[in-house]
């Protein structure tokens, strides 16, 4: 078993709709999660950065982390066409940041 | 600016040789990475550097040898190379600065495509 663990899609939503991603772990001591947006054949751009529990909200993006169910969702709000990439979510408990990354969800909008 | 380059961007070798890749980073971070993401786009890292020295060396031959000449620069040595290193490379830098300290964000560059034949 991964120790996260991540639909890889795809995911096909109308334009304007909210976008609903999320990942589950098995390693209670991630206490670090991030979130990323790989357009392809390109490098993955970091949206949202958290610690511990609780939520994070940066314009359209929202990212939740619950670490009693072991598990984190990133929101995108009024999604847009040019919100198709794959979604990658990481996670740590390393001091020195050895982030372990889930297989990305690929997301399409269609206008 | 570019934050975190990497050249080159596309390299097309064949099995046997030794090739480099070198990352260069302008945002002034101690720390930076080297993951590999394979065919199914799942990202793995291979080796941290903090400020020149090695941090992270997870389960990679030995044939990769990163190096680390000063805390802007991290280079990917790969000797003998093998059909199955073929993927893409990634360098990665933080603002990290110690293992106490809680920046964990990592920035990536936009990755060089080997493709060993």
């Amino acid at each position: 078993q991964k120790e996260v663990e991540q639909d890889p899609g795809p995911l096909s939503v109308p334009e304007g709709a909210i976008v609903s991603l999320n990942c589950t772990y098995s390693n209670s001591a991630f206490q670090y999660f991030m979130w990323y947006r790989q357009y392809s054949r390109k490098g993955p751009e970091l949206l949202m950065y958290t610690y511990s529990s609780g939520n994070k909200e940066d314009g359209r993006f929202t990212a939740q982390v619950d670490k009693s169910s072991k598990y984190i969702s990133l929101f995108i709000r009024d999604s847009q066409p040019s919100d198709s990439a794959t979604y990658l979510c990481a996670m740590t408990a390393d001091s020195w940041g050895k982030f372990q990354f889930g297989a990305g969800t690929q997301v399409v909008v269609t206008p | 600016d570019t934050a975190v380059s990497q050249t080159p961007k596309y390299l097309v070798t064949q099995m046997g040789n030794d090739k480099s890749i070198k990352c260069e980073q302008n945002l002034g971070h101690d720390t930076m990475y080297w993951y590999k993401q394979d065919s199914k786009k799942f990202l793995k890292i291979m080796f941290s550097y903090n400020n020149k020295e090695l941090i992270i060396n997870e389960t990679v031959p030995n044939r990769f040898s990163p190096k680390s000449p000063d805390k802007a620069h991290l280079n990917l040595h790969i000797n003998s190379l093998e059909l199955g290193d073929s993927a893409v490379y990634f360098c990665a830098s933080s603002p990290l600065t110690s293992g106490a300290s809680s920046s964990y964000e990592q920035y990536f560059g936009p990755g060089t495509r080997l493709t060993v034949t």
